[in-house]
């Protein structure tokens, strides 16, 4: 069975810095793209990031390009989001997603950027 | 960016009666290798989303057989055939060919 269970989620100040980390088990991790999804309050679902099996390629959302940086570690099946100058409006619960497609998520780390 | 375009936003169901939400792209869905990159996910109230369709009209595996998915190019339908308490929540349409890949805005489902 899939798992991916995420952390690293909290309460940042405008401008701060945090690191979400993704823990996957029960398929082969180097096999598969991943990525990180967010929903914020009462909102819909938006892509934020995906990086390619080999971790050699990612792609970023406009929104956050330039301050959001993901890599994997094939190693230890994990994979992590590092953001950088965070806003307001980057509050939201963020999901570890597998594959392209969506093909399982995780439960969620809520993000929250507040003064 | 490719638009999703859901219909209706919300929807009041009857127990045991049909239900059924409508998904339209900005462009067409199907890819080079003939595949059509659509799917659907469910998410119920406090919990993560869960995909149930994908590739158009392919049901994820313990997907019970009263949801079906249909359609090709830029339109394309989500149908339950007898709604179930657990059910209700909100249902995602999003496109799999391109990046960044989007949803639609959601459509709430309740029950009457």
């Amino acid at each position: 069975e899939v798992h991916l269970l995420e952390s690293g989620g909290g309460f940042v100040q405008p401008g701060g810095s945090l690191r979400l980390s993704c823990a996957a088990s029960g398929f082969t991790f180097s096999s598969y793209a991943m990525g990180w999804v967010r929903q914020a309050p009462g909102k819909g679902l938006e892509w934020v990031s995906i990086i390619i099996n080999s971790g050699g390629t990612t792609y970023y959302a406009d929104s956050v390009k330039g301050r959001f940086t993901i890599s994997r570690d094939n190693s230890k099946n994990t994979m992590s989001l590092q953001m950088n100058g965070l806003r307001v409006d980057d509050t939201a619960v963020y999901y570890c997603v597998q594959n392209w497609n969506g093909d399982n998520w995780g439960q969620g780390t809520l993000v929250t950027v507040s003064s | 960016d490719v638009v999703m375009t859901q219909s209706p936003l919300s929807l009041s169901v009857t127990l045991g009666q049909p239900a059924s939400i409508s998904c339209r792209s900005s462009q067409s869905l199907v890819y080079s290798d003939g595949n059509t990159y659509l799917n659907w996910f469910h998410q119920r109230p406090g919990q993560s989303p869960r995909r149930l369709i994908y590739k158009a009209s392919n049901r994820d595996s313990g997907v019970p057989d009263r949801f079906s998915g249909s359609g090709s190019g830029t339109d394309f339908t989500l149908k339950i055939s007898t709604v179930e308490a657990e059910d209700v929540g909100v249902y995602y349409c999003m496109q799999g060919i391109h990046w960044p890949r989007t949803f639609g805005q959601g459509t709430k489902v309740e029950i009457k």
